[in-house]
């Protein structure tokens, strides 16, 4: 199986902020990689898809880069509602496998 | 607007099955993947198993293959886990997702969107 490791698992930052998080595979993914950001208490939220594509309705703020096995997610200019747990996932083949999570805290 | 609503979590014994059904709504359900995920207190994100838009592919998480039963009614826009033999391990809210349109493989699956959730405790 495929091996997700995000890092740091935890982010202290300030509104208005620039803050990029870091998923790394443990074999080669190409660009088959997701983020999803997920506000406690409700369901995760696809943000990222194909490793650079932002979803339809999701601020330009949300960023992605990366292939093969390192990824980032950078936040630009955080606001209020970015403060929430975000996990990256890969999709090259089964078994689909998330990271353990970044929880992006208010500083 | 797209729309999934999962039901039939609850509280269970060891040893126990359950049936999780989640309805679909407002896209057409017989054209994507659609897939389990649950996350237990506290933790992150495992995906559970995906079945095909028609039915025919299935996958499934090791630590549940042999337990746990995807399927799919396309002429209900429902999708169902059967979980058998449920243990402590499994409790957790349940999410099932959208996958991709058209796909079998898990290129292009992304899951977007989720439903709410549904709350599985495993207790005697």
């Amino acid at each position: 199986d495929i091996q997700l490791t995000q890092s740091p698992s935890f982010l202290s930052a300030s509104v208005g902020d620039s803050v990029t998080i870091t998923c790394r595979a443990s074999q080669g993914i190409s660009n088959y990689l997701a983020w999803y950001q997920q506000k406690l208490g409700k369901a995760p939220n696809l943000l990222i898809y194909d490793a650079t594509t932002l979803q339809t309705g999701v601020p330009s703020r949300f960023s992605g880069s990366g292939s093969g096995t390192e990824f980032t997610l950078t936040i630009s200019s955080l606001q209020p509602e970015d403060f929430a747990t975000y996990y990256c996932q890969q999709l090259n083949n089964y078994p689909v496998t998330f990271g353990q999570g970044t929880k992006l805290e208010i500083k | 607007q797209v729309q999934l609503v999962e039901s039939g979590g609850g509280v269970v014994q060891p040893g126990k099955s359950l049936r999780l059904s989640c309805a679909a709504s407002g896209f057409t359900f017989e054209t994507y993947s659609m897939h389990w995920a649950r996350q237990a207190p506290g933790k992150g994100l495992e995906w559970m198993a995906v079945i095909s838009y028609d039915g025919t592919n299935k996958h499934y998480a090791d630590s549940v293959k042999g337990r746990f039963t995807i399927s799919r009614d396309n002429s209900n826009n429902t999708v169902y886990l059967q979980m058998t033999s449920l243990t402590t391990e499994d409790t957790a809210v349940y999410y099932c997702a959208r996958g991709g349109l058209v796909v079998v493989t898990a290129r292009g699956n992304w899951f977007d969107p989720w439903g709410q959730g549904t709350l599985v405790t495993v207790s005697s």
